[in-house]
């Protein structure tokens, strides 16, 4: 069981927004930055978002994030098939002394 | 950005060890944090450990505390895990990691490690 929550899919057509949520705890997205990461099949995981909402130079600007509280989320725009891949969010967890990510959301473009 | 390339897939028997590296570029190495994190197949990430590449610093997850050993080789710019008492459990695909130490940017290709009697 993972200390942060992130739905299991989420799904939209090319050209529409899709938001995946992550929610954690004070000691974790409460008091710790977050990141993003997408994982193409087969491949290893990239970093699309870091710092809550700072995007990796090569990260196209469809791809933002937020936090507010103890939440945190991932926004993609003009979805496009290519981003259809696993993302995962992840904080540090002060609680645990260590790095936690959410369990990931498979996004399908229909 | 670093660039990291990790050793070939083992296959280890319940009870040995393995010993993963992670060759990384040369000129930004001393800047990073090597994170290990491992995949089971079909299923989420899970985050090992981490080591500051100049100091050696190490912080290695509750789960692995005992069993897990990470080091690095500035003269090679080469980062080593070693988990050993393997269990079946310990099947996965082991990924190096540079970066901060709450985000990475770089990673490696993966390194599939079979546990099997």
């Amino acid at each position: 069981q993972s200390v942060l929550t992130q739905p299991p899919s989420a799904s939209g057509t090319p050209g529409q927004r899709v938001t995946i949520s992550c929610s954690g705890s004070s000691s974790n997205i409460g008091r710790n930055t977050v990141s993003w990461y997408q994982q193409l099949p087969g491949a290893a995981p990239k970093l699309v978002i870091f710092s809550n909402h700072q995007r990796p130079s090569g990260v196209p600007d469809r791809f933002s994030g937020s936090r507010s509280g103890t939440s945190a989320s991932l926004a993609i725009s003009g979805l496009q098939s290519e981003d259809e891949a696993d993302f995962y969010c992840a904080a540090w967890d002060d609680s645990l002394n260590g790095y936690v990510f959410g369990p990931g959301t498979k996004v399908n473009v229909l | 950005q670093v660039q990291l390339v990790q050793s070939g897939a083992e296959v280890k028997r319940p009870g040995a060890s393995v010993k993963v590296s992670c060759k990384a570029s040369a000129y930004t190495f001393g800047n990073y944090a090597i994170t290990w994190v491992r995949q089971v197949p079909g299923q989420g990430l899970e985050w090992l450990g981490c080591i500051s590449a100049h100091h050696g610093h190490t912080n290695y997850a509750q789960n692995v505390q005992g069993r897990v050993t990470m080091t690095t080789d500035t003269s090679t710019t080469t980062a080593h895990m070693e988990l050993s008492s393997l269990i079946s459990d310990d099947t996965a695909v082991y990924y190096c990691a540079g970066g901060a130490t709450d985000w990475f940017d770089s990673w490696g290709q993966g390194t599939l490690v079979i546990v099997s009697s």
